[in-house]
């Protein structure tokens, strides 16, 4: 099993430019996170979805856009972005016969120059 | 609104000594996480603590959660070099419906470990 994997690894972005980080998972997770880190900041959730076809807001959502086509996959869109978006983003997967637990992929590091 | 607060943030020990971070978090909790990150790395579970009282140890790492006073602590018994890193406490309201709703971490505590 590959667990959570994230594309891209990196990426550098203009402002204004747009670009989509995927997120993909092979547990069968109902549930799946996108959290932002930045330094001294801990992790930030962004939006998180309970199932396929549903999204929700989290702590940090502006700026940012969901979705959940497919249950394995959950996708992160920034329409125009900004040097405040420079940060380095996680997904994450969880399940409630798994007590919860987060299961992280390895991150995208975002700058936005 | 859960807020989570470690301390300290920033920690520098020699090899052999113990010590404890502690993680506060500011309403009823449904359970605890804490996880362990290395620089440039993902993170990567450690413990899960679901119930007030509950103690859960892996080598030099022990972790234990107090519901009542609000309190998580992670604790470590002779330090090792290769535990330096930084260790993150999250946690989910009562109300969240377990961790559904995702987790609200602490900032983190950055952990040196001298030889």
């Amino acid at each position: 099993n590959a667990g959570v994997t994230q594309t891209p690894k990196f990426r550098v972005l203009k402002t204004g430019q747009s670009m989509t980080l995927l997120c993909a998972q092979d547990m069968n997770h109902e549930y799946m996170y996108w959290y932002r880190q930045d330094p001294g900041m801990g992790l930030r959730l962004i939006h998180y979805s309970v199932g396929e076809g549903t999204t929700a807001k989290g702590e940090v959502p502006d700026g940012y856009n969901v979705s959940r086509l497919k249950k394995q996959n959950f996708l992160l869109g920034l329409e125009s972005a900004a040097p405040s978006q420079t940060s380095v983003y996680f997904c994450a997967s969880s399940s409630p016969t798994r007590e919860w637990e987060q299961y992280f992929g390895p991150g995208t590091r975002l700058t936005v120059t | 609104e859960l807020k989570v607060e470690q301390n300290p943030l920033f920690l520098s020990m020699q090899e052999g000594k113990n010590y404890t971070i502690y993680c506060n978090y500011s309403t009823t909790s449904d359970r605890l996480y804490w996880y362990r990150q290395d620089p440039g790395k993902s993170l990567e579970s450690l413990f899960v603590l679901l119930s007030n009282g509950a103690v859960k140890q892996e080598g030099r790492l022990m972790a234990s959660l107090d519901t009542k006073a609000r309190l998580s602590t992670l604790h470590i018994t002779a330090a090792v070099h290769d535990l330096s890193a930084t260790y993150f406490c999250a946690g989910t309201p009562m109300y969240s419906g377990g961790g559904a709703d995702g987790l609200t971490f602490g900032k983190g505590t950055h952990l040196i470990i001298q030889p």
